[in-house]
């Protein structure tokens, strides 16, 4: 168990919806990362938050968008979805500001689009 | 462009058996090299970063090196337990503050 949670575990949704994934860092972790993983694109980052502000930016499409509040915990929006927004996305936390920190992955959020 | 090429996509080996998995680099300025193993269906785990070409670290089986353009990831005498898909990522000048993976290894161990 990394210490890092993700709620939902699952997601069904149609086109063109709206979802919000949620995650919690590590305690301690002040950086907040999130991923997408999808069969034909592997693993992608998509933004990251330190302490509030973001930090960097990955592909992150337009359609998406993600903020952490002041206890830390990080929503990611996707709007207007897609059959090709299906993925598996992960948050990850680590304690500092750069990249090359170690990071620590929650268990992830598999969202299906019909 | 940046690139990370990871390869075998996938390796059956025995117990026992020792073998290396490559992940070769195309970008310009690395500041980090990162291996991750990934289980089915659930998150990343970090094994190991590598700043500097000559750089090795071990964790029990395991080995990364890293050369100015590739890595490795040696398995020494692996147990079933290790089958897991391993990712290789990069993150350099020339991508900014991405962070660039590889597709992954898929390592099978029979016992």
């Amino acid at each position: 168990d990394s210490g890092v949670t993700q709620t939902p575990k699952h997601l069904i949704t149609a086109t063109g919806q709206r979802v919000t994934l949620r995650c919690s860092p590590r305690s301690g972790d002040l950086s907040v990362y999130w991923y997408q993983q999808s069969l034909d694109q592997g693993l992608q980052f998509l933004i990251q938050y330190y302490n509030g502000e973001e930090r960097a930016k990955g592909n992150i499409l337009e359609r998406f968008s993600a903020q952490q509040f002041p206890d830390l915990h990080s929503e990611l929006n996707l709007s207007s979805l897609e059959l090709g927004d299906s993925a598996l996305y992960f948050c990850a936390s680590s304690l500092g500001t750069s990249v090359t920190d170690e990071q620590f992955f929650g268990p992830g959020t598999r969202l299906t689009v019909l | 462009e940046d690139q990370v090429t990871q390869s075998p996509e996938a390796l059956r080996l025995q117990e026992g058996e020792s073998s290396s998995l490559n992940c070769s680099y195309t970008v310009s300025g690395l500041r980090g090299l990162f291996w991750y193993r990934q289980d089915p269906g659930k998150g990343p785990e970090f094994l190991f970063t590598l700043y500097s070409a000559g750089e090795e670290k071990e964790k029990e089986r395991l080995k990364a090196t890293l050369t100015k353009k590739e890595s490795f990831l040696h398995i020494t005498a692996p147990k079933p337990e290790d089958s897991a898909t391993y990712l290789c990522a990069v993150q350099a000048d020339s991508s900014a503050s991405k962070i660039i993976f590889g597709s992954g290894t898929r390592l099978s161990i029979r016992p």
